[in-house]
């Protein structure tokens, strides 16, 4: 079956750049994601990057793929206090008849020092 | 905000109840999706209708139900509830177009006590 994972924690100081790593199992997935939530908040999306493209660049992040080791990362560039939460990494998982649900990970946990 | 609505925001029952959580979609997506996130087991999909219909199913109990009306927001009931049911509940909708991304609610956080 499907499984994505990431490291658990994460911690920066401010204003340097912050990378969250993702391998996942699952060679089909079209579009690889990334979420932010923060506290008591829902799942905000940041970023996604098609399976055929090696980077995506957009703002202050930058989404890297290896789709031969099967693996993902996000950088934050110039991390900064408000970028404090847990980012999540997912994947489409074919459902069948068309659908794709999202396989996520455990979520990494960035915390970002001031 | 992206545009997805939950109610309630948050709920409290006892084991055994019947809870219903409701979801209104963005404005033109087809697709509705529900997730839960508990601590021990992440975020995992539940069930997914498209236009009215099921179309997907994931790690959904038996004791818990959903559908999507013709004004496309959908509910999902959850009965004979249980401790271990406590998490927050996620909607999600999508266009289903050709990136199918998924825009995520607020989410309904519920305790059974």
């Amino acid at each position: 079956g499907e499984d994505v994972e990431q490291s658990l924690f994460l911690s920066v100081r401010e204003g340097d750049s912050s990378v969250i790593n993702c391998t996942y199992t699952d060679s089909s997935s079209t579009y690889l994601y990334w979420y932010k939530q923060e506290p008591g908040a829902g799942l905000q999306l940041l970023t996604y990057i098609f399976s055929n493209m090696d980077m995506k660049q957009d703002q202050r992040l930058t989404v890297l793929l290896n789709k031969k080791d099967k693996h993902l990362s996000l950088r934050i560039a110039d991390t900064q206090t408000g970028d404090s939460a847990i980012y999540f990494c997912a994947e489409t998982s074919n459902s069948g008849a068309g659908s794709y649900q999202l396989t996520f990970g455990k979520g990494t946990k960035l915390s970002v020092i001031p | 905000d992206s545009g997805v609505t939950q109610t309630p925001k948050h709920l409290i029952t006892a084991t055994g109840q019947r809870v219903t959580l409701r979801c209104s979609p963005r404005s033109g997506d087809l697709s509705v999706y529900w997730y839960q996130q508990s601590l021990d087991q992440g975020l995992q999909f539940l069930i997914q209708y498209y236009n009215g219909e099921e179309r997907a199913k994931g790690n959904i109990l038996e004791r818990f139900s959903a559908q999507q009306f013709p004004d496309l927001h959908s509910e999902l009931n959850l009965s004979s509830l249980e401790l271990g049911d406590s998490a927050l509940y996620f909607c999600a909708s999508s266009d289903s177009g050709t990136t199918d991304t998924q825009y995520f609610g607020p989410g309904t956080r519920l305790t059974v006590l």
